[in-house]
């Protein structure tokens, strides 16, 4: 079965560059999440796009900004890195069962940034 | 504020049973989750409840208690490759679709 794919998998950036992450959510699912994870930390909700409108913004930072497009995949742009942003981003994304529901999230494998 | 508690780290046998439990205080709730992370991985996805009670699926078990602010994950003849992190999430609802993460408790099974 189709799974969320994101990429890339590995990413190795330098203070002040800007980064890209992709995110291909199942097909007909109508929610995509981005989250960061540092290391031993929970996921932290960055961002969450309904029907390629956003729905939710948790803690992205204001250098971070994201969209869904039209084909519903997403991506995460992440300009003037800091060496604090490296991370696990994972992506996910949801069917929403009724308004205002998350549904079952499937997670993709997530982007491994590493800044330096 | 939103605070969801979970033990950091516990320690079990193969072929026995663990008991996670997770509390939580949050403004809104639709439901709670139960993921599993093992290290490195994304996580998946185990139950979901959102009324009273206990749900059952194979040797994972989870229970809530809306009025208490309470969940546990149960598992049952513990296997060696159940050693991974379990997240507890609560659906806040209302106007977002944002899920509220606990800090997960890592599960170390010994043999």
């Amino acid at each position: 079965a189709a799974g969320v794919i994101q990429s890339p998998r590995h990413l190795i950036k330098e203070k002040r560059e800007t980064a890209t992450l992709k995110c291909y959510p199942i097909p007909r699912h109508d929610t995509v999440y981005w989250y960061q994870q540092g290391p031993g930390q929970d996921p932290q909700f960055l961002i969450s796009f309904y029907e390629k409108m956003q729905s939710d913004k948790g803690s992205i930072p204001d250098r971070f900004s994201a969209q869904q497009f039209s084909d519903y995949h997403s991506e995460l742009n992440m300009s003037s890195l800091e060496l604090g942003d490296s991370a696990l981003y994972f992506c996910a994304s949801s069917l929403a069962p009724s308004p205002r529901r998350a549904g079952e999230l499937f997670f993709g494998e997530g982007s491994r940034l590493t800044v330096l | 504020g939103q605070n969801i508690d979970q033990p950091t780290e516990m320690t079990a046998t193969e072929g026995a049973i663990v008991q996670i439990n997770c509390t939580y205080q949050t403004s809104g709730f639709n439901g709670l989750f139960w993921y599993q992370q093992h290290a490195g991985e994304a996580p998946t996805f185990l139950s979901y409840n959102v009324l009273d009670g206990l749900e059952e699926k194979g040797r994972f078990s989870s229970f809530l208690s809306r009025s208490k602010g309470y969940s546990y994950l149960l598992l049952k003849e513990l296997q060696m490759k159940d050693s991974a992190s379990y997240l507890c999430a609560v659906e806040l609802g209302d106007s977002n679709y944002q899920l509220i993460w606990g800090a997960g408790t890592k599960l170390i099974i010994k043999p």
